[in-house]
């Protein structure tokens, strides 16, 4: 069954580094996302993407973050400016389309940790 | 209710019991409630997804009810195996595309 793979599992960066965390979604979907979840919080939305460009952010998606699809086949999120509370577990997702009954289909994740 | 609440947050039973757990949601603006799998180490994996009030949706031994007039969801596990040892996770789904979610069951199946 397609898959959606991220890299790297594990990330550790120097605060004030930037990073960038990758994510392959499945193939023929449509909208991709950025979730995050910060040790024993809730699992908390990001960003949405659809047709390259930015469909909904939270307010924690600030001008430190960005995201992009470089080509047909990878979404990236950038952290500018990483500082210590950006670590968190990151998780990619996406969905053949915007649908309400259409459910995430997400990565393994991403641990980011800022030292 | 402003938040998704899940409860309890964690539950220890033994194999062969049937268990249940509750998420809560805001009823007004309710477009969508999913519920997740999370296993230690693997990603989210969805369950079911609900719109309509009064909806039912089983997977096996997995079952949910959903009530968006009062606002709450219920996941029932018949018969809980030691495979069904993980993290619940329930979603609610507004008009945009984000979903907010709740902390969490977690469920231990001890054999």
């Amino acid at each position: 069954e397609p898959e959606v793979t991220q890299t790297p599992s594990h990330q550790v960066t120097q605060m004030g580094q930037e990073v960038i965390l990758r994510c392959v979604p499945i193939s023929n979907h449509l909208y991709f996302y950025w979730y995050r979840q910060i040790l024993g919080q809730k699992v908390e939305f990001l960003v949405s993407f659809y047709n390259n460009e930015i469909s909904e952010k939270s307010e924690i998606f600030d001008d430190q973050f960005s995201v992009e699809r470089p080509d047909g086949s990878n979404f990236t999120l950038k952290i500018r400016s990483t500082k210590l509370e950006d670590s968190a577990m990151y998780f990619c997702a996406s969905s053949p389309d915007r649908g309400y009954n259409s459910p995430l289909h997400f990565g393994n994740g991403t641990r980011l940790t800022v030292t | 209710i402003l938040n998704v609440e899940q409860s309890p947050q964690s539950l220890h039973v033994q194999e062969g019991d049937s268990t249940n757990f509750t998420c809560s949601f805001p009823s007004s603006n309710f477009y969508a409630l999913h519920w997740y799998r999370w296993e230690t180490a693997k990603s989210p994996e969805a369950l079911f997804v609900m719109t309509l009030n009064g909806d039912e949706k089983k997977k096996g031994r997995i079952s949910a009810t959903l009530n968006t007039k009062e606002g709450y969801s219920y996941l029932y596990i018949k018969g809980s195996q030691p495979e069904d040892s993980a993290t619940y996770l329930c979603a609610h789904r507004t008009s945009g595309s984000r979903l907010t979610f709740g902390e969490g069951t977690q469920l231990t199946v001890n054999p």
